[in-house]
Order: C-alpha cells, then sequence, then structure tokens
C-alpha cells in the first residue's frame, strides 16, 4: 500500500516557467488538500478537494490551479512560477474531511525553488 | 485573527527523559486539535488529536493534554528515544464540520541528547 505519492521530490524553475507536482493516493480517499511548507512558519493550505470533479481555495491560492478528475489523482499547477513560489509542497489526504476532522496522510513533498 | 503558535521553536531533551511540547491556540472555537510529527526529508504524520469535550487523551507513550481556561495544548512523550528526533506541529480545527481548514502552528524541533 503506497499511500500518497508525489513526484518529483526535486524541482528547479526558472521565474515564469510552468509545471504540474504530481498527487496519487490509493486509500480511495474523498478528501485532498495541497500544502506549503516555508521555513518557520507552519503548513499552509493551498487548494482542496472533497471529491472528483470539486476543488475550492484554501489560504493562499493564488498562482496555483487544481484539478480532481479522478479520485487517486490531484495535481497542482503552477502557471507562471515566480521566486515567492519556492517552497516545499505537500500533497494529503483523508477518508472524507468531515466529521469535526479526520487524521491527514501526508505525501513526501515536493521541494521546488523558482530562480 | 487566528493563530496556532509554539513557545519553544527547539527542544533539547535527554534520551530516557519525558519531553513536553507546548502549543498556544486563539479561537476558542476550535474543537479539535492534532499533533504531527515530521521527520527530516518526510512529509508530517498524525501522532494523536483530541477534542474540546477532554482535558487528556493518551495513546502509546504520547499524551495529549488540553487546557480550554488558557487555550494551551501540550504534547508529552514518555521516555524520549532518538527516534523521536523531528519536528513537532500542532493544528486546531476552528470549524467543527471539517479538516478543510486547518491551521498549524510552526512547528518545535525536538532534540534527542545521547
Amino acid at each position: 500500500n503506497a499511500g500518497v505519492t508525489q513526484t518529483p521530490k526535486f524541482q528547479v524553475l526558472k521565474t515564469g516557467q510552468s509545471m504540474t507536482l504530481q498527487c496519487a493516493q490509493d486509500m480511495n480517499h474523498e478528501y485532498m488538500s495541497w500544502y506549503r511548507q516555508d521555513p518557520g512558519m507552519g503548513l499552509r493550505l493551498i487548494h482542496y478537494s472533497v471529491g472528483a470533479g470539486i476543488t475550492d481555495q484554501g489560504e493562499v491560492p493564488n498562482g496555483y490551479n487544481v484539478s480532481r478528475s479522478t479520485t487517486e489523482d490531484f495535481p497542482l499547477r503552477l502557471l507562471s512560477a515566480a521566486p515567492s513560489q519556492t517552497s516545499v509542497y505537500f500533497c494529503a489526504s483523508s477518508y472524507s474531511g468531515t466529521g469535526g476532522g479526520e487524521k491527514l496522510f501526508f505525501g513526501s513533498g515536493t521541494q521546488l525553488s523558482v530562480l | 485573527g487566528e493563530s496556532v503558535g509554539l513557545h519553544l521553536p527547539t527542544l533539547s531533551v535527554q534520551e530516557g527523559d519525558n519531553s513536553i511540547i507546548n502549543c498556544a491556540y486563539s479561537n476558542s472555537a476550535s474543537d479539535y486539535f492534532i499533533w504531527y510529527k515530521q521527520e527530516s526529508g518526510k512529509g508530517p504524520q498524525f501522532i494523536i488529536d483530541i477534542r474540546s469535550n477532554m482535558d487528556k487523551r493518551q495513546g502509546q507513550r504520547v499524551t495529549v493534554l488540553l487546557n480550554k481556561t488558557v487555550k494551551h495544548l501540550s504534547l508529552q512523550i514518555a521516555a524520549t528515544q532518538p527516534g523521536d528526533s523531528a519536528v513537532y506541529f500542532c493544528a486546531e480545527n476552528p470549524l467543527a464540520a471539517s479538516n478543510y481548514q486547518l491551521i498549524w502552528g510552526a512547528g518545535t524541533k525536538l532534540i534527542i541528547k545521547p
């Protein structure tokens, strides 16, 4: 059972380039989310999805797009990378995301540098 | 605004001793609190959670205490081991219906001295 799989683990972009961070889970979780983690700060929610075809914005959505065509996959797109998007990105999933909180399962992260 | 913060960014503990990691929260309406452990190069991993109708919850070698009067949360780790070295995050859920908008603290780094 792989859990939550993120690719790539490391990525370097030039300002203005685009890329997609991949996230897949094999636990049949309805809820998936993307966080960014910056030094000295807690995790900040970028976007989340409560099921296929449903997405919504989190705390810091600007500069990022998401889609959820299947239960398993939740890619995060950077359309025009900026140095401010240099961060470690984590994908997380849980069974439903409701009921007062359920534990999140995290991927191992993608370290992104934008030059 | 709402925030979850930690009192100590780094905590050094002798192996075998007990560790106490503290967390303050500001939203008195939050009813669910979670502790996560993040080892170097890995994603956060769930440790233990507690709801606001409880003061204490115990797991395997870990205990979470909730003091709603002073809006304080703590994680106690008994008989600290080298494998406990990690960054520990507390998070609160200010919305009872979902964990969509967890608010995370900045983290405390736990260092185990041999």
